[in-house]
């Protein structure tokens, strides 16, 4: 299988724990993307990169939020001192530098209890 | 940010055609997407067009866009029980790469 792969696939967590995700992206994707869907609601974009920059972060990406993609293959997404409002799945979709489409992953679902 | 609006839900009987609609409000927007997401999965791209375009067909799949109007119909002819799931509308300005989603369309057909 040569598409998206996130891990874990669920999480369960305690309030004020922190939590890591892993995404690795289709290879070759120069670019990589964090979103977070909410139930009922389409996805929203939190951050992405180029190779191992960080190019853009929304403003959902709070302070405990972040973000790594060191040598630009995986990218890790982890939350600190979650709280329930986390409570969502997180996307990670990945695209070529000049590519129009961005191919999705499995997402993480993570549950705050 | 801008808004995209799609309707909430749609049922059809298997073999009929069904019309997914969506609205967006951003004149900006250059590339505008149409995924498939079944329950508990990831998105499935199942096609794009340019704002340049009016109609893109691709096998069972037809796009429309009316760029004055700012909206966008994705058309699944021979709809079939397998289709069942929601469609999320998707708009991407030249200016960005962040994709912006409406709520999704859930799409039930019934045999």
């Amino acid at each position: 299988d040569t598409g998206v792969s996130q891990d874990p696939r669920h999480k369960i967590t305690k309030r004020g724990q922190n939590v890591t995700f892993r995404c690795d992206p289709i290879s070759e994707h120069n670019r990589l993307y964090w979103y977070r869907q909410t139930l009922g609601q389409g996805p929203e974009f939190l951050t992405y990169f180029q190779n191992e920059a960080q190019l853009e972060k929304s403003r959902l990406l709070s302070d405990r939020f972040s973000a790594e993609r060191p040598k630009g293959s995986f990218s890790t997404l982890e939350i600190q001192r979650t709280e329930q409002g986390d409570s969502a799945m997180y996307l990670c979709a990945s695209s070529f530098i000049r590519g129009y489409e961005q191919y999705f992953g499995p997402g993480t679902r993570l549950t705050v209890t | 940010g801008e808004d995209v609006e799609q309707s909430l839900f749609l049922s059809v009987r298997e073999g009929d055609s069904s019309v997914i609609n969506c609205t967006y409000t951003d004149s900006s927007s250059t590339y505008l997407y149409w995924y498939k997401q079944e329950p508990g999965a990831g998105l499935q791209l199942l096609t794009y067009i340019f704002s340049n375009m009016d109609m893109k067909q691709d096998q069972r799949l037809t796009v429309l866009l009316n760029k004055k109007d700012k909206h966008l119909s994705l058309r699944i002819a021979d709809t079939q029980t397998g289709d069942s799931a929601i469609y999320f509308c998707a708009e991407r300005s030249n200016s960005g790469y962040a994709l912006n989603f409406g709520k999704g369309t859930s799409l039930l057909v019934t045999p």
